[in-house]
């Protein structure tokens, strides 16, 4: 079965500081891959995708994400961090052959202190 | 483009009361997911549909949750008699025809409160 996998529940960083967010997957095939965040009281937003092709991915607001076939991961990364992105992030895994459903991660709450 | 509509965006319920939750998909997206989400947990699927069929409901608790995406108008959620369990956030999402972007897209969610 599928399943997401995001082992921080929760990682407070300092301004400026670079960020990392492990996301694995259990999957048969190469999935779709999502990263969303959600703001307090929010919807999600697309922050980056993958597909195929280049296994490093950029997204919005300094965001990239790399997909490693040989670890299942789809870590999200951000070389510095601002106030601004504290946050939920989700990891999602989009699986065509089951209609197209997402399967979320159950998130990591992002904290930044100054 | 506006994005994907949900309302309302809040809503309480007392106990054995019906909910119903609208969802207006992006322009030009022809299919709709229901998500829940509960306190400090992640999405978890209910149903996928397309105009007037319902394409997978795996998610969906068998009795008292209904979805519909009519030919015309918003797709409703619909939860008859609810319990204090069902309070969550629920987001609908949609996506481009088969064929596109598999990208899904989600509206802000309406969160239910169960008295």
């Amino acid at each position: 079965a599928q399943s997401v996998t995001q082992p921080d529940i929760h990682i407070t960083v300092s301004e400026g500081a670079s960020l990392e967010l492990r996301c694995n997957y259990s999957y048969g095939a190469t999935p779709y891959l999502f990263w969303y965040v959600q703001s307090p009281g929010q919807g999600l937003q697309l922050l980056l995708k993958y597909f195929s092709g280049d296994t490093l991915v950029q997204g919005i607001k300094g965001f990239e994400a790399e997909f490693k076939r040989s670890q299942s991961s789809f870590n999200l990364r951000k070389p510095s961090v601002h106030w601004s992105d504290a946050a939920e992030y989700f990891c999602a895994v989009g699986v065509l052959d089951t209609g197209n459903q997402f399967y979320f991660g159950t998130g990591t709450s992002l904290t930044v202190i100054p | 483009n506006a994005g994907v509509m949900q309302n309302p965006r809040h809503l309480v319920r007392r106990r054995g009361q019906e909910a119903r939750l609208r969802c207006s998909p992006m322009k030009g997206h022809s299919h709709v997911y229901w998500y829940r989400q509960l306190p400090e947990e992640g999405l978890k699927f209910m149903v996928y549909l397309q105009k007037e069929n319902i394409i997978d409901e795996s998610g969906m608790p068998k009795e008292r949750f209904s979805a519909e995406f009519p030919k015309e108008g918003p797709s409703i959620l619909r939860i008859q008699q609810v319990v204090r369990g069902d309070s969550a956030a629920y987001f609908c999402a949609s996506s481009p025809p088969r064929g596109g972007s598999q990208t899904q897209y989600f509206g802000p969610g309406t969160r239910l409160l169960v008295l």
